[in-house]
């Protein structure tokens, strides 16, 4: 079974830094594109990131830019998402998915939430 | 890049059908077929209903279909259940130069 497990969330105050991972199993993790999508509190989705199966190439949305970093360790099938200068705005739930064919996201992990308040 | 744009809510009886749109621009649904479709129940992630326009990923009954005009996706459900209350996002590539991917603000389906 497909499976992928987020960790790492938690309060953090503005201007802080967090570091998300997303372990992965019941597939080959290398063979994979990974992403990060983030919901806000009552809100809906939006992509932050996504990463090459490779590590080569990396994406981020304007939001994010230069303060977040995606990474991944194909050894030990796990996700990364290093979050700088955070921001209140940055308050969301935030996914892990495995890309698939035709810039899909499939399946998805359960989320971990991230809150940034002073 | 812009949110796509879809209605706040959408409604319909057991046994009917109901489409729900996504509205973008030519940079995004109209000059791609990478839309795809999501299904969230509250607390639940997201989970994959189509992809590329008009594919179902296995498992995913054939009452939802996919399809796209111009700029505007849309999702239709047929044969509603009340499992399918939900909301459903829709996202398409966006990215001219490089990957992206934009969202729709989410339509909430409630069976009547």
């Amino acid at each position: 079974e497909v499976q992928l497990v987020e960790s790492g969330g938690g309060l953090v105050k503005p201007g802080g830094s967090l570091r998300l991972s997303c372990a992965a199993s019941g597939f080959t993790f290398s063979s994979y594109s990974m992403n990060w999508v983030r919901q806000a509190p009552g809100k809906g989705l939006e992509w932050v990131s996504s990463i090459s199966s490779s590590r080569s190439d990396t994406y981020y949305a304007d939001s994010v830019k230069g303060r977040f970093t995606i990474s991944r360790d194909n050894a030990k099938k796990s996700l990364y998402l290093q979050m700088n200068s955070l921001r209140a705005e940055d308050t969301a739930v935030y996914y892990c998915a495995r890309g698939r064919s035709g810039d899909s996201f499939d399946p998805w992990g359960q989320g971990t939430l991230v809150t940034v308040s002073s | 890049q812009s949110a796509l744009t879809q209605p706040p809510s959408a409604s319909g009886s057991p046994g009917q059908s109901v489409t729900i749109s996504c509205t973008g621009t030519s940079s995004d649904v109209g000059g791609y077929n990478y839309v795809s479709w999501y299904q969230q129940h509250p607390g639940k992630a997201p989970k994959l209903m189509i992809f590329e326009v008009s594919k179902r990923p296995s498992g995913v009954p054939d009452r939802f279909s996919g399809s796209k005009s111009g700029s505007t996706a849309s999702l239709t459900v047929s044969g509603l259940q009340a499992e399918d209350e939900a909301n459903y996002y829709c996202s398409s590539y966006a990215g001219s130069n490089n990957f992206y991917v934009i969202f729709g603000g989410g339509t909430k389906l409630t069976v009547l």
